[in-house]
């Protein structure tokens, strides 16, 4: 069965310092995406970032990059010059795609940022 | 551009009753699917709906159903309502089947 696990319930981070979230994922598929989400405390699920499986290099997205090890199957997110409004959960989510196409997510990752 | 929206952002039943949310997708897109999020966990797969056909169901009994209209909106309609159907109900969009998912604000339900 697909498995989607992220090993920290919570992290903190200091104001401007970077941080990083870890994914672990489990899939028989070869050719995937994975994404990041995040859910500020309004509960609005926000798209972070997405990577592709076929492609060796990470993603990036402004102050978003990840570490995608297909491999090991991590997909971890890094986040540099943390920012107050960084402060959610984080969610990763891998998308299972035999028969029925669902999100799978993650229990999530607490992130506060210290200022 | 409007992005996914969601009707009512808030909903108090009492247990045993029925209730309806709605969705309504981004504008171009077909796909609709449905998550249940308790509170402290991630979001679970309900449904999803493509070009008006159920293309998966996850695993969640029967008092749980779901439709697509021509205009690509959706609702999601829960019967004999429980304590533990309380929880965040999310809508995601998609432009085809299998692309990414954008979601709405949620709806919030709380069952007593």
């Amino acid at each position: 069965a697909q498995t989607v696990t992220q090993s920290q319930p919570e992290m903190s981070v200091q104001e401007a310092e970077t941080v990083t979230l870890s994914c672990t994922y489990d899939t028989s598929e070869s050719d995937y995406y994975l994404f990041w989400y995040k859910q500020p405390p309004s509960r609005q699920m926000i798209l972070v970032i997405r990577q592709e499986a076929y492609k060796q290099q990470n993603a990036t997205e402004n102050r978003f990059s990840v570490n995608f090890q297909k491999a090991a199957k991590s997909f971890s997110l890094k986040i540099s010059d943390s920012q107050l409004g960084d402060a959610a959960m984080y969610f990763c989510a891998y998308p299972h795609t035999s028969g029925t196409y669902k999100y799978i997510f993650g229990t999530g990752t607490r992130l506060k940022v210290l200022a | 551009d409007a992005g996914v929206t969601q009707s009512p952002t808030h909903l108090i039943k009492t247990r045993g009753q029925h209730v309806t949310l709605r969705c309504s997708p981004i504008s171009g897109h077909k796909s609709v699917s449905w998550y249940q999020q308790v509170l402290g966990q991630g979001p679970q797969f309900i449904f999803q709906y493509y070009e008006k056909e159920e293309r998966g169901r996850g695993n969640f009994p029967d008092r749980f159903s779901a439709r697509q209209f021509p205009n690509y909106s959706s609702e999601l309609n829960v019967n004999a309502l429980l304590l533990g159907d309380s929880a965040l109900y999310l809508c995601a969009s998609s432009g085809a089947l299998w692309e990414t998912q954008y979601f709405g604000p949620g709806t919030r339900l709380l069952v007593l």
